[in-house]
């Protein structure tokens, strides 16, 4: 079992649309990140969170970390929001990030 | 201020050539990192160094081998090229305050 579990796998939405994408893992964390990746591109930090909830433009990233689970949401989804997004954990004050498999976002006009 | 900066940003090779990446950050963070990128699995920590002069494996390390000998700079090199070792290859850099900066990538095809 992967340590770093995310899903859906794939999501196909119509622009406008709310999106909400999930990641749980096992091991016990000092932070969890959310990392988009546009195809061909790099990689970018969107969050880095430990607690509770973070929100930047259109983007909100929740945590619970008694539940070991956090969300990754979209509201008002648009084309250029298309991207695989990455949920990623670190494993303590000197851990290294382990890393989900992403998750591949796909907004229709 | 750049980042990280990764070059080169594509090779080709054949296999049994050795090659070297660079990775060059201006954010002053004390740790690096190299991961290599395949198909169908998440990121992979290949080496990292937590400050100047160190080193230490990470998850796949075999085949490579990597140097910090100034804190801004981290190579990854590899001896001998082989096909499985066709990937994308990201740098990375982070700091115990702030979140990861990922530079922008190499993809490296051995044929």
């Amino acid at each position: 079992k992967n340590e770093v579990e995310q899903s859906p796998q794939n999501l196909t939405a119509q622009e406008g649309e709310f999106i909400t994408i999930n990641c749980s893992y096992s091991v016990g964390i000092s932070a969890l990140h959310w990392l988009q990746q546009h195809p061909g591109g790099g990689i970018v930090s969107l969050f880095m969170l430990s607690s509770g909830k973070k929100k930047h433009g259109r983007l909100i990233a929740t945590i619970n970390i008694q539940e070991k689970h956090s969300s990754l949401h979209i509201t008002a989804s648009h084309p250029r929001d298309s991207a695989v997004y990455i949920c990623a954990v670190k494993g303590g004050s000197q851990g290294n990030l382990i890393f989900g498999k992403g998750t591949k976002l796909s907004v229709k006009p | 201020n750049a980042g990280v900066t990764q070059t080169p940003k594509f090779r080709v090779l054949k296999t049994g050539q050795s090659m070297t990446l660079l990775c060059a950050q201006d954010m002053n963070h004390e740790y690096m990192y190299w991961y290599r990128q395949d198909p169908g699995m998440g990121l992979r920590l290949i080496h990292y160094s937590v400050g100047e002069g160190t080193t230490a494996k990470g998850e796949v390390p075999d085949g490579y081998n990597v140097s910090r000998l100034k804190k801004q700079n981290f190579l990854l090199g590899l001896e001998s090229a082989a096909p499985s070792q066709t990937s994308v290859y990201f740098c990375a850099s982070s700091s115990n305050r702030v979140g990861y900066t990922f530079g922008s990538g190499t993809r490296l095809t051995v044929v």
